[in-house]
């Protein structure tokens, strides 16, 4: 099956301070999606993002479907982006099936 | 809308309990998806549904687990017996076609 590989692991930032998220994947796929995985243990849609770049305030998203990868930008970071970031990819032909999720990145922003 | 609806948001059970968890999908999604997550597994697929019925069941740890929809409004999963390996958070998602996935709250789940 596909392979999701998120990096770093971990990030620890200060408040006010960019970052950058990458998501690595093995084969060609028809959806990516990213999700917030608040402290409540909520999974929240970032972007629905298969190829291109979207934006919503201070996050945004590219992903180059050709070279197998996506980037989750956060920029002028606050402790409630604190969380795991999830990036979930789906291959085949049809528009359901399943996703695979990569491991996240913890990422802890301090005030 | 009122999003994936789960219930109940937490159970705690003895081992050898029956444990039945609920989803109602968002309405007009056609596809629902039963995920678990645990430290060690990640988030990973158990069950999913395409228009009510079960495409891909390979994710289903044993035969002590079953999932059904009933209808598309409907599902439920459910483990018999329970064990303490089981303690999870499960979360149901519901897709309509070519857009994106969405997740319900989560059922934390612990056995003891």
């Amino acid at each position: 099956g596909i392979q999701v590989e998120q990096s770093p692991p971990d990030l620890i930032l200060q408040e006010g301070a960019n970052s950058t998220l990458r998501c690595n994947f093995s084969d060609s796929v028809n959806n990516l999606q990213w999700f917030h995985q608040n402290p409540w243990g909520q999974l929240i849609n970032l972007f629905y993002i298969p190829s291109g770049t979207k934006q919503n305030g201070r996050l945004s998203a590219t992903t180059v479907a050709t070279e197998r990868y996506s980037l989750l930008y956060i920029s002028s970071s606050q402790t409630t982006d604190s969380g795991v970031y999830f990036c979930a990819v789906r291959t085949g032909g049809t528009s359901y099936g399943k996703l695979t999720f990569g491991q996240g990145t913890i990422l802890t922003v301090h005030p | 809308d009122a999003g994936v609806i789960q219930s109940p948001r937490h159970e705690v059970t003895e081992m050898g309990q029956e444990v039945t968890l609920r989803c109602k999908p968002i309405s007009g999604h056609n596809s629902l998806f039963w995920y678990r997550q645990t430290m060690m597994r990640g988030l990973e697929l158990l069950i999913y549904f395409n228009n009510n019925v079960p495409i891909d069941d390979s994710g289903m740890p044993e035969d002590r687990f079953s999932a059904k929809m009933p209808n598309a409004s409907f599902s439920t999963l459910k483990i018999q017996p329970s064990e303490p390996r089981d303690s999870a958070v499960y979360f149901c998602a519901t897709n309509r076609g070519g857009l994106g996935y969405t997740f319900g709250s989560g059922t934390r789940l612990t056995v003891v």
